[in-house]
């Protein structure tokens, strides 16, 4: 499996303060990948990178925003935090896009509480 | 964005039978792979899939790519009390860059 750690692994803020949250990748895939997990909506995706400083939409990006200075790094931040984005967050990374080697090699997920 | 529609939702079964679960999209796919996830933790990757018709299997896990390129199938023999856990079927459409997931089939197996 890929080295992919996540930092913190529970974390509790209020309502409208920022947010940020780590993934790190020891694998140097080009890939990396933020999801939100929520009971009966599965793995949604947030945010994509397909390389340094190139990032994309998912399906649930309103709020969200990424960086990725590094090809081992991609933070996911919540700006002002709200309570709708209590969620358990998975990041993933792999080595490849479209049609190729496309698996994807989850982190150990962070648990955020906004209250 | 794109829906895989990932049934059943749930299912509990005796320990020993075989399982089946499937996933469809409303669009064609270049990828199918098929994750699963045990309580606390990360999904972990079971099986990938990128030919039209192509069956893979690892060990009691079996899964197909649909050869209309809109579902996959993962099915499960002998199952035992550690295949507890959610499944996910997870793919790529044709083009895209991103990776999108089912909802999930959670598995309950009684010894």
């Amino acid at each position: 499996d890929a080295g992919i750690t996540q930092s913190p692994r529970h974390k509790v803020t209020e309502t409208g303060t920022p947010v940020t949250l780590r993934c790190h990748q020891t694998e140097n895939h080009r890939y990396m990948y933020w999801y939100r997990q929520d009971p009966g909506h599965g793995l949604r995706l947030i945010h994509y990178s397909y390389g340094v400083k190139d990032t994309d939409k998912g399906e649930v990006s309103d709020g969200y925003s990424v960086s990725r200075s590094k090809t081992e790094d991609f933070l996911l931040t919540l700006e002002s935090a709200t309570s709708s984005q209590t969620s358990v967050y998975f990041c993933a990374s792999g080595r490849g896009g479209p049609g190729k080697n496309t698996e994807a090699f989850f982190g150990q997920g962070t648990r955020l509480t906004v209250v | 964005g794109q829906q895989l529609n990932q049934s059943p939702q749930s299912m509990f079964i005796q320990e020993g039978e075989d399982v089946s679960m499937n996933c469809t999209s409303s669009s064609i796919f270049n990828t199918w792979l098929w994750y699963k996830q045990d309580p606390g933790e990360g999904p972990v990757l079971l099986i990938a899939l990128y030919k039209a018709g192509e069956l893979t299997s690892n060990g009691r896990l079996t899964a197909q790519f649909g050869i209309t390129r809109k579902d996959s199938f993962l099915n499960i023999s002998a199952s035992i009390p550690s295949d507890v856990g959610i499944y996910f079927c997870a793919g790529q459409e044709g083009g895209s860059e991103k990776l999108v997931f089912g909802k999930g089939t959670k598995l309950t197996v009684n010894p």
